[in-house]
């Protein structure tokens, strides 16, 4: 089965720019999705179709996708970023998420 | 704006059926895919499966022996079953849909949380 594979944990300072990567087999030729998710909250999408933000979501979240790494980068980190983020792709009419990274802002 | 609201039991017994259905509110159901996801406390997200409001299904491969989605447009919900549940089950269900993008999980549900237990 298709797998994703994301870092446990990614550390930021303030103001810095953070990155979280997300692995799989030619995950570049498909779309990839990333969602925030704080604690007791929903998972929010923060990142669509590789490079697109919703509607609300700050420019200083972007994502990038090529040969068999997603990345979602978060610049000029705030406080407010610290999260679970998740990453997420279509294989074969399913969906598979990543494990998840913890961004720890300090 | 589109919003989902979960709701059934929070506990199950194991080796029953978990039943589920989540309501849509602020728009019509018609028209778009309608999913299950799932996390158990403090671990990652866990795709169950997805209906289209025609009936359509596609289900998570590790679960589809034990998954049923139904939809009833004029009540603007959709439901999940899963059957012969395990203490493995336990974990916080959320509806979602890819409504607005179109394939990524834009609006969620605040979900519910389901323990398996006798």
């Amino acid at each position: 089965s298709y797998e994703l594979t994301q870092p446990p944990s990614v550390s930021v300072s303030p103001g810095q720019t953070a990155s979280i990567t997300c692995s799989g087999d030619k995950l570049g030729d498909k779309y990839a999705s990333w969602y925030q998710q704080k604690p007791g909250q929903s998972p929010a999408l923060v990142i669509y179709q590789d490079t697109k933000r919703p509607s609300g979501i700050p420019e200083r979240f972007y994502g990038s996708n090529s040969g068999n790494t997603a990345t979602l980068t978060i610049s000029g980190t705030q406080a407010m970023d610290e999260a679970d983020y998740f990453c997420q792709a279509w294989d074969s009419s399913t969906v598979m998420f990543g494990g998840g990274t913890r961004l720890t802002v300090l | 704006q589109v919003q989902l609201q979960e709701s059934g039991p929070g506990l199950v017994k194991p080796s029953e059926t978990l039943s589920l259905t989540c309501t849509v509110s602020g728009g019509s159901i018609s028209s778009y895919y309608w999913s299950w996801i799932r996390q158990p406390a403090g671990k990652g997200l866990e795709y169950i499966g997805r209906i289209y409001t025609s009936g359509s299904t596609n289900y998570n491969p590790s679960l589809k022996s034990r998954v049923t989605m139904s939809v009833d447009t004029s009540k603007n919900q959709f439901s999940l079953k899963l059957s012969s549940v395990t203490a493995a089950d336990t974990a916080m269900y959320y509806c979602a849909t890819t409504a607005v993008t179109g394939e990524a999980f834009d609006i969620w549900g605040q979900g519910t949380m389901v323990t398996v237990s006798s």
